[in-house]
């Protein structure tokens, strides 16, 4: 297993279009988390998973964002009627459940939104 | 709301030197994670160092080692015998002991002159 991978790893759309991306965990892992960064600042919190259940979701994350795990395995986080302020790097991370353990990191989605 | 505050958005240090990054949170737990993670160009996170809170003893890492203070709520990261490949955007994160996301700064650009 070579680590957590996203996909696609840049996006470009029109404002309005409807995106999905897709994370792919490193596969023992049964976490998964979702943040935004954008540039010149950290990482802001999303959504995470336990297995295939969404536990905890942000203020940020609006009605036009919503995330799946179906099966515990891979993630999408599909993004409705975009805009131009949701234009970002969008991180995927997984873990082990339990307090001590690492979150790994994939290598993000470059959004552009025109 | 805990929030993390990096004050330093740039350090540039003298290849094989010592630098020190400064990282304070805000907190009203009593049992918490904090994190260093590296960023290079490529922008796949990279977790360096952790430090338990319950922990007295600072956390090392080879070259890097925490200087944690719990009651001045100071966490920063000293990299010894700095490197080229050392250069990167270095954020600190926090996580609660029941909580499992991050609350991240707004990162440190770390340039090693040559």
């Amino acid at each position: 297993d070579t680590g957590v991978s996203q996909n696609p790893r840049h996006k470009i759309t029109k404002r309005g279009q409807n995106v999905t991306f897709r994370c792919d965990p490193i596969s023992e892992h049964n976490r998964l988390y979702w943040y935004r960064q954008t540039l010149g600042q950290g990482p802001e919190f999303l959504t995470y998973f336990q297995n295939e259940a969404q536990l905890e979701k942000s203020r940020l994350l609006s009605d036009r964002f919503s995330a799946e795990r179906p099966k515990g395995s891979f993630s999408t986080l599909e993004i409705q009627r975009t805009e131009q302020g949701d234009s970002a790097m969008y991180l995927c991370a997984s873990s082990w459940s339990g307090a001590q353990n690492e979150q790994f990191f994939g290598p993000g989605t470059r959004l552009t939104v025109l | 709301a805990q929030t993390v505050t990096q004050s330093q958005p740039e350090m540039s240090v003298q290849e094989a030197e010592t630098v020190t990054l400064s990282c304070t949170y805000d907190t009203s737990e009593s049992d918490y994670y904090l994190f260093w993670y590296k960023q290079p160009p490529s922008r796949q996170m990279i977790l360096v160092i952790r430090q338990e809170a319950y922990k007295q003893q600072n956390a090392t890492e080879n070259r890097f080692s925490v200087n944690f203070q719990k009651a001045a709520k100071s966490f920063s990261l000293k990299i010894s015998d700095s490197q080229l490949g050392d250069a990167a955007m270095y954020f600190c994160a926090y996580r609660e002991d029941s909580n499992y996301q991050l609350i991240w700064g707004a990162g440190t650009k770390l340039i090693i002159k040559p």
